[in-house]
């Protein structure tokens, strides 16, 4: 079935460091892909999405690109922020009604 | 704020005892999900509404659990007998009608329930 791979965290940067938050994932079809991100005590918000191969998803300063040929949505920040601190949720949904999320990496940065 | 609504945020209730959760969606989203998140784990989908129809159930969907959406507007969730392991945050989402938005759903807060 499908899946979504993401690296496992946490993951801790000192501020206006570089981030990237690798995921991969295995689907039938073309998925889309997505990344949500959630504060602490919160809900789930949408990052980012891309609907087809080489699209890019940005937002807030982060990016990810749809890379079909490697099954890879990778996140990336060129300089993080103490309030970036939360976790982020690799995501995808085929033609189907559901979303299926990865496991979630936890991102603390620090001052 | 015309954001996925969702009562109570946080629900403590000792086992054995029966909860019931409700959740507004986006006002003219006719499409509803469930999903049940554990501490360290991403959402797990629990059940789908298309209007009022209930569309899919998973097999994490337990016969304690049930679900409604009785006018195609909002939803509940009720969970009998509860188990110290129902323990979780409660997550609704919408999505607009086919056709019709983009592929992402919109998350509400939440509801955290804790079982004692």
């Amino acid at each position: 079935g499908d899946s979504v791979t993401q690296m496992e965290g946490p993951v801790t940067l000192s501020e206006e460091a570089f981030l990237t938050i690798n995921c991969t994932y295995t689907a039938t079809g073309y998925p889309s892909l997505f990344w949500y991100v959630q504060y602490p005590g919160e809900g789930l918000q949408l990052l980012l999405k891309a609907t087809k191969a080489d699209d890019k998803g940005s937002n807030k300063g982060f990016e990810a690109t749809y890379r079909k040929e490697t099954t890879s949505f990778h996140l990336e920040k060129g300089s993080v922020q103490v309030s970036d601190s939360a976790v982020y949720f690799c995501a995808l949904r085929t033609g189907g009604f559901k979303t299926i999320f990865g496991a979630g990496t936890r991102l603390f940065v620090k001052a | 704020d015309t954001g996925v609504s969702q009562n109570p945020r946080h629900k403590i209730t000792k086992r054995g005892q029966n909860v019931t959760f409700r959740c507004d969606p986006i006002s003219e989203h006719n499409r509803l999900y469930w999903y049940r998140q554990t501490l360290g784990q991403g959402p797990e989908f629990l059940t789908y509404f298309q209007n009022e129809a209930q569309l899919e159930k998973s097999r994490l969907l337990s016969d304690r659990f049930s679900a409604e959406r009785p006018k195609g507007s909002f939803s509940t969730l009720e969970i009998q007998r509860t188990e110290q392991g129902d323990s979780a945050m409660y997550l609704c989402a919408s999505r607009p009608k086919p056709g019709t938005g983009g592929p992402e759903a919109f998350f509400g807060q939440g509801t955290r329930l804790t079982v004692v």
